[in-house]
């Protein structure tokens, strides 16, 4: 059955430390698609990420990484060099090829930055 | 820019009332969804719908109904509010298979409270 784990529930840091989230999935489905979305205190999920199945290079934007690893089924989430802004719930989501309109989320993981 | 919009941030309803939450979107997107989010949970899908007067029951459908009448609007009703009913109510829309074109858009949330 599909699966999303986000086993930390909560993280807090000082600004400026970097912070990884992590995401395990479970799907039998060769061909899938990885999600990461930031809930900000405003409540409206944003989307920040999309990967599929047969792209495992590491992505970088910014502050923002991404490292795809198929051998453990992870798909974990590094900010850099933390800011207040990055405070939010942090979500990540799982779609198969076998039904594509729907996105399987984990639990979310609640990121504190203080200052 | 996609714009996904709910009638209400706050809700405050009694046990037994009818409760209608509404969502729009205006990027003429096929798909429509409605969440539940619940700490601990994640999100959970309640019900979606892929066309206009087309749905799909989600992950936990019982005690809510839907109705998309346009392509822009999705409703969600609680024929019978319980308390159990007490959450943030997120919708969201995309173009139809989502994994393969990208991502669900979301609104900002209702968080509804049955007394």
């Amino acid at each position: 059955a599909q699966k999303v784990t986000q086993a930390q529930t909560e993280i807090s840091v000082v600004e400026k430390e970097d912070v990884t989230l992590d995401c395990v999935y479970e799907t039998r489905d060769t061909t899938y698609y990885l999600f990461w979305y930031k809930q900000p205190p405003s409540g409206e999920l944003v989307f920040l990420i999309r990967r599929n199945s047969f792209d495992e290079q590491n992505e970088i934007s910014g502050r923002y990484s991404w490292n795809f690893q198929k051998s453990t089924s992870s798909f974990n989430f590094t900010i850099t060099a933390s800011q207040v802004v990055d405070s939010a719930v942090y979500f990540c989501a799982l779609s198969e090829a076998s039904n594509t309109d729907k996105l399987i989320f984990g639990t979310g993981t609640r990121l504190q930055v203080f200052p | 820019d996609v714009k996904v919009t709910q009638s209400s941030r706050y809700l405050v309803k009694r046990t037994g009332e009818k409760v209608f939450l509404e969502c729009v979107q205006d990027m003429d997107h096929e798909n429509m969804f409605w969440y539940r989010q619940d700490p601990g949970l994640g999100l959970r899908l309640i019900y979606f719908s892929y066309d206009v007067k087309m749905k799909e029951k989600g992950d936990i459908p019982e005690g809510y109904s839907v109705s998309r009448e346009k392509k822009e609007r999705f409703s969600l009703i609680l024929e019978s509010a319980s308390t159990n009913q007490t959450s943030m109510y997120l919708c969201a829309s995309s173009w139809a298979s989502v994994g393969t074109l990208g991502e669900q858009y979301f609104g900002p949330g209702t968080r509804l409270t049955v007394t």
